[in-house]
């Protein structure tokens, strides 16, 4: 079955110091790993996909195929990064997808 | 760009009644819509994927006779939780995938509608 776990519910830094919130997935396929953030009061929104290889407002994320991780970072944390962070998967040839349950970062000043 | 709206964003209704959520793509055509159901504190769990002009597609568990979808233009899909019961209040968030041009094939998530039922 497909899965996708945060293992944080909360993780708080203070600004500056380095962020990496945690996402294995299951899946026997390829997947397509996702991050979305959620910042306060506002909707879901894409931050990065791992096919793009890109970095996003700071945040970089690999695929480790091997680990079956997509963990997200960022070298120096700051406090408009304060948010309710996803990953997601999508599986093959599919449109549909798999939420993690969410990582809240707290960026302290 | 890539602007999805839902209506209503807030609705209280009695149990037994029904109530229709609707999902618009603004600026864009979406020929595939998500719909997704978030609990307190929990993640987003996907309902049904709503392809326009033809049957909504349902995950497991899903019961499509309470949670009738209807796609019936390219910018417009709605859910309607037929004969409503308190432990359908949650929080309904719709998506909608662009086919190309501007909003690309990307996903674009709506703000949400918090059903309460009494």
């Amino acid at each position: 079955a497909q899965r996708v776990t945060q293992p944080e519910k909360l993780l708080s830094v203070f600004k500056g110091a380095p962020v990496e919130l945690k996402c294995n997935y299951s899946y026997s396929g390829s997947p397509e790993l996702f991050w979305y953030v959620q910042y306060s009061r506002q909707r879901l929104q894409l931050l990065l996909r791992h096919i793009s290889r890109e970095s996003i407002k700071g945040f970089t994320a690999d695929l480790n195929k091997g680990e079956t991780s997509f963990h997200l970072k960022k070298p120096f944390a700051q406090e408009e990064d304060s948010a309710m962070y996803y990953c997601a998967l999508s599986a093959d040839n599919t449109d549909k997808l798999i939420f993690g349950t969410g990582t809240r970062l707290q960026v302290f000043p | 760009g890539a602007v999805v709206s839902q209506h209503p964003s807030r609705v209280i209704c009695k149990s037994g009644t029904s109530v229709k959520i609707e999902c618009r793509s603004l600026d864009f055509q979406a020929t595939t819509m998500f719909w997704y159901r978030q609990f307190p504190k929990q993640s987003l769990m996907l309902m049904a994927t709503s392809n326009e002009g033809s049957k909504a597609t349902y995950e497991q568990g899903v019961e499509k006779d309470k949670f009738l979808i209807n796609h019936a233009s390219l910018t417009l899909s709605t859910l309607t939780v037929t004969s409503a019961h308190p432990e359908d209040s949650s929080f309904y968030i719709c998506s909608a995938r662009g086919t190309s041009g501007s909003a690309g094939y990307e996903q674009y998530f709506g703000p949400g509608t918090r059903l309460t039922v009494t």
